[in-house]
């Protein structure tokens, strides 16, 4: 199976920061790299797929990046509805795997 | 609106028997492939087992293997899962989730089900 690294687990921040995730796939997975948000007691919604694609309704302040089995998940300016977890997930292969997530956390 | 429901959660002893079910509505059920997902309250998120649209490929993470069975009833766009043999270990809320090949992405999500598995 994938293994999915992400890094860090937990960050502090404040509005207005500038964010970002990072996610290492134990092997390349092609761009088949995929981004949920999160909340408490909440499904997970998906932001991002395919490396870089934002999905539909989700604001531009979400980008993605990276290649290979390195991929980053940037905030430019945290909102006050940003904090959340997110976590990465690869569909390279199955069975699906996701990062273990990394909690955005108001400093 | 696409939606996801699902259902048959509970309480249940070690090595005993559980099936959760899922409702699809808002969208042609039998075009998707169709994922059930867990995850331990407060922990993250693992993917199950993972189920074609015809129902002729099925795939599992090894820790369910052999135990888990994954189906569907596209007729009355319906997603199953069969749990046997089941371990403190299981215990998770479980989410139905349609899965989009073109996009690698699962999206929308169910509420989920909440199984927990304790004497």
């Amino acid at each position: 199976d994938i293994q999915m690294t992400q890094s860090p687990s937990s960050v502090s921040a404040s509005v207005g920061d500038r964010v970002t995730i990072t996610c290492r796939a134990s092997q390349g997975i092609s761009g088949w790299l995929t981004w949920y948000q999160q909340k408490p007691g909440k499904a997970p919604n998906l932001l991002i797929y395919a490396t870089s694609t934002l999905q539909s309704g989700v604001p531009s302040r979400f980008s993605g990046s990276g290649s290979g089995t390195d991929f980053t998940l940037t905030i430019s300016s945290l909102q006050p509805e940003d904090f959340a977890t997110y976590y990465c997930q690869q569909a390279h292969s199955y069975p699906l795997t996701f990062g273990g997530g990394t909690k955005v956390e108001i400093k | 609106e696409v939606q996801l429901v699902e259902s048959g959660g509970g309480l249940v002893q070690p090595g005993g028997s559980l099936t959760l079910s899922c409702a699809a509505s808002g969208f042609t059920f039998s075009n998707y492939w169709m994922t059930w997902v867990r995850q331990v309250p407060g922990k993250g998120l693992e993917s199950v087992a993972s189920i074609k649209q015809d129902g002729s490929e099925r795939n599992y993470v090894d820790s369910v293997k052999g135990r888990f069975t994954i189906s569907r009833d596209n007729a009355m766009n319906s997603l199953f899962l069969q749990m046997n043999s089941l371990r403190a270990e299981d215990t998770a809320l479980y989410y139905c989730v349609r899965y989009s090949t073109s996009s690698g992405s699962l999206d929308p999500w169910g509420q989920g089900t909440l199984v927990s598995v304790s004497s």
